[in-house]
């Protein structure tokens, strides 16, 4: 089945302990992005990346940072998670950054 | 700057209504793309049509339709004969052409309830 997949799905930390969620599709995209919502706020891109190693910032990079090693992951690290960090995270993976993206279920994230 | 104004917060229908959820985008160049995601309870994003902005075809699919008009700047979305499955809360985006990033600009949603 053509999937996005993210890990965790949901995620209870501390502030100041690294974290990673990781991404993985398994349908050759070259395209890939992350994604925060929140509520007044919406849906806003943090990363992105057109292929492997190459990576950019969205709108909202602060406090993340990303890799793509390989074509299908995509991880999204938080080296020390803040509370503002709390929020719903979605991976999405696209053939070409001008097509649709498809978004994976989502990391329900809670910084305490 | 683009940006995606959906007016509609909250709209509530009886099953079998008809209902249009409005867009309106703002932007500058003329390669763009439109799309509308469905986000239903479960949370998840899916992805229901994109269009381009030199294609104003209006699409049907099955009780889904769209209307795409560039004069306006606006892209809506109908259903018809509404059916409590469809209760969620709808997006509209817009991903500009030229800055080749891929973003997603997404609207604030619409929450559309569907009752029995």
């Amino acid at each position: 089945e053509a999937q996005v997949t993210q890990n965790p799905r949901y995620l209870i930390t501390v502030t100041g302990k690294k974290l990673t969620v990781t991404c993985s599709q398994n349908m050759n995209h070259e395209y890939m992005s992350w994604y925060r919502q929140d509520p007044g706020l919406g849906l806003r891109q943090i990363y992105y990346s057109m292929n492997v190693e190459v990576t950019d910032k969205g709108d909202v990079p602060e406090g993340y940072k990303v890799s793509r090693k390989e074509k299908r992951n995509f991880p999204l690290i938080l080296e020390s998670p803040s509370p503002n960090q709390t929020s719903l995270y979605f991976c999405a993976s696209s053939l070409s950054y001008s097509l649709e993206q498809y978004f994976g279920p989502g990391t329900r994230l809670t910084v305490t | 700057a683009q940006k995606v104004t959906q007016a509609q917060t909250e709209i509530s229908v009886v099953e079998k209504e008809d209902v249009t959820l409005d867009c309106v985008y703002e932007t500058r160049d003329t390669t763009y793309y439109l799309f509308w995601y469905k986000q239903p309870p479960s949370g998840e994003l899916v992805f229901l049509i994109r269009r381009n902005s030199f294609d104003e075809q209006n699409e049907i699919s099955g009780r889904y339709s769209w209307n795409f008009q560039k004069s306006t700047s606006s892209f809506n979305f109908t259903i018809t004969a509404s059916q409590v499955v469809d209760s969620a809360v709808y997006f509209c985006a817009l991903s500009d052409g030229s800055g080749n990033t891929g973003k997603l600009i997404f609207g604030q949603g619409t929450t559309l309830q569907v009752k029995p």
